[in-house]
């Protein structure tokens, strides 16, 4: 239990639905991020929020749409995806002080999507 | 700018035989360094953290790793491996007071009985 809690774990859309991913974390972190992982790929930022401000959109395009409501809950809609979007998204969080962050990321344990 | 290499990407060990895996770095900065394991269907666990202090790092699991800045490098090691230590390994580097997070693309370790 890293206190970084995703839902769903696992999620099947078709290319024309919408859906969204949700992130929690419990740590009193203050920036959040969503990572993508594909198979034989390096783990790709996409977003960073701090103080539930985007800092960082990593050129992801615009099917992803990142909501940050308050500090601790991130989620990432989902529409008009396609298969090569399939892929292990990760959510993680860190400690962000005045001018930087001051520790590691806490990963949550990842929703496996699926596009069809 | 930064980059973090990790120099094979797959591993294969006996159980209870040593294990090391590579990982040099560029970096502009003093950076912290960090090692994170993945189990299938898992997120990113951290093993262990070099943020300025001891150049030898001990992290869970009975993992450790050193800083070695005239090297670069900050490879991973354990005395005995286990079964349970199959995973992919991934080797980090942060810059900017932890605003940047570079990821090594993994090393999967195979534990063979």
């Amino acid at each position: 239990e890293t206190g970084v809690t995703q839902t769903p774990r696992h999620l099947v859309m078709g290319m024309t639905n919408k859906k969204s991913l949700k992130c929690e974390q419990h740590l009193g972190h203050n920036a959040m991020y969503w990572y993508k992982q594909s198979a034989k790929k390096p783990l790709e930022l996409m977003f960073v929020y701090n103080f539930k401000e985007q800092t960082e959109n990593n050129s992801v395009p615009s099917r992803f749409s990142p909501e940050c409501p308050n500090s601790s809950h991130l989620f990432l809609h989902l529409h008009t995806l396609q298969p090569e979007d399939s892929a292990l998204y990760l959510c993680a969080s860190s400690r962000k002080g005045l001018r930087a962050n001051t520790g590691e990321l806490f990963f949550g344990e990842g929703s496996r999507l699926t596009v069809l | 700018a930064q980059s973090v290499t990790q120099l094979d990407s797959h591993v294969s060990v006996s159980e209870g035989t040593p294990v090391l895996l590579r990982c040099n770095y560029s970096s502009s900065y003093s950076p912290s360094l960090f090692w994170y394991v993945q189990h299938p269907n898992k997120g990113l666990q951290l093993l262990l953290k070099y943020t300025s202090a001891a150049t030898l790092v001990k992290g869970i699991n009975g993992f450790e790793a050193e800083f070695k800045k005239s090297e670069t490098s900050f490879h991973l090691t354990k005395p005995s491996a286990h079964m349970s230590d199959a995973a992919e390994y991934f080797c980090v580097v942060s810059e900017d007071n932890f605003n940047k997070f570079y990821f090594g693309s993994g090393t999967k370790l195979n534990v063979k009985p």
